[in-house]
């Protein structure tokens, strides 16, 4: 996973507060994503920027915010988190050799 | 919409077998098929990328191949050991809607053990 840099690696939550789960890279790709991994349905698309100040939406992007002010970050914000946001998350870069992800952020929200 | 199956979803080997894990999808419209391995609670890792022009690709013990046409592709892993224990994804990166970025889905991934 050298390259993309997530934190924290584990987090837990109580209903209704709010975090920035962090990655950054260091390599000036224009491609970032999140994706959440849950038992049974995979990994799935939240937000994508292909350049700072570009953004969009993937499949499930309600719950979540970012934004991209810098080629290197590219922040996951949750305003009000709800158990159903209890998941992994992974950030993730576009290269010419394919896709690389970062190590994981382990969110529990009780 | 794609739609990318594995099967099996879960294949237990004798050490030493050779196996094959296979990857179906549903649109043939795509830049790109990325194998990754991840392990219990770990990142996903990469193993191979095909392009879309290419019909196989190897590394080591590895080799995956591509037929856009029929939508499928293969990960053929030789003489299996116990470290190659892990889920395998298959991954597709397909065009979106006339833009150059893409779209990437993923399969359910296939859990393999390989034991002893």
């Amino acid at each position: 996973n050298a390259g993309v840099t997530q934190t924290p690696k584990f987090q837990v939550l109580k209903t209704g507060q709010s975090m920035t789960l962090q990655c950054a890279q260091d390599m000036n790709h224009e491609y970032m994503s999140w994706y959440r991994q849950d038992p049974g349905m995979g990994l799935r698309l939240i937000h994508y920027s292909v350049g700072a100040g570009i953004t969009d939406q993937g499949e499930v992007p309600n719950g979540y915010n970012v934004s991209r002010s810098t080629t290197e970050d590219f922040p996951l914000r949750l305003l009000s988190a709800a158990p159903s946001q209890t998941s992994v998350y992974f950030c993730a870069i576009r290269t010419v050799y394919g896709y690389t992800f970062g190590s994981g952020t382990r969110l529990t929200v009780v | 919409k794609q739609e990318v199956t594995q099967i099996p979803a879960a294949l237990s080997v004798p050490e030493g077998e050779n196996l094959v894990l296979n990857c179906s999808f549903t649109d043939s419209a795509i830049y790109n098929l990325q194998w990754f391995r991840q392990d219990p609670g770990k990142g996903l890792t990469s193993l191979l990328l095909i392009q879309s022009s290419q019909r196989e690709q190897t590394s080591g013990r590895l080799n995956a191949s591509l037929d856009k046409s029929s939508g499928r592709s293969t990960l053929y892993i030789a003489a299996s050991q116990p470290g190659d224990s892990a889920t395998y994804l298959c991954a597709v990166r397909t065009y979106a809607g006339g833009t150059s970025y893409g779209k990437l889905t993923f399969g359910q991934g296939t859990i393999l053990t390989v034991h002893p």
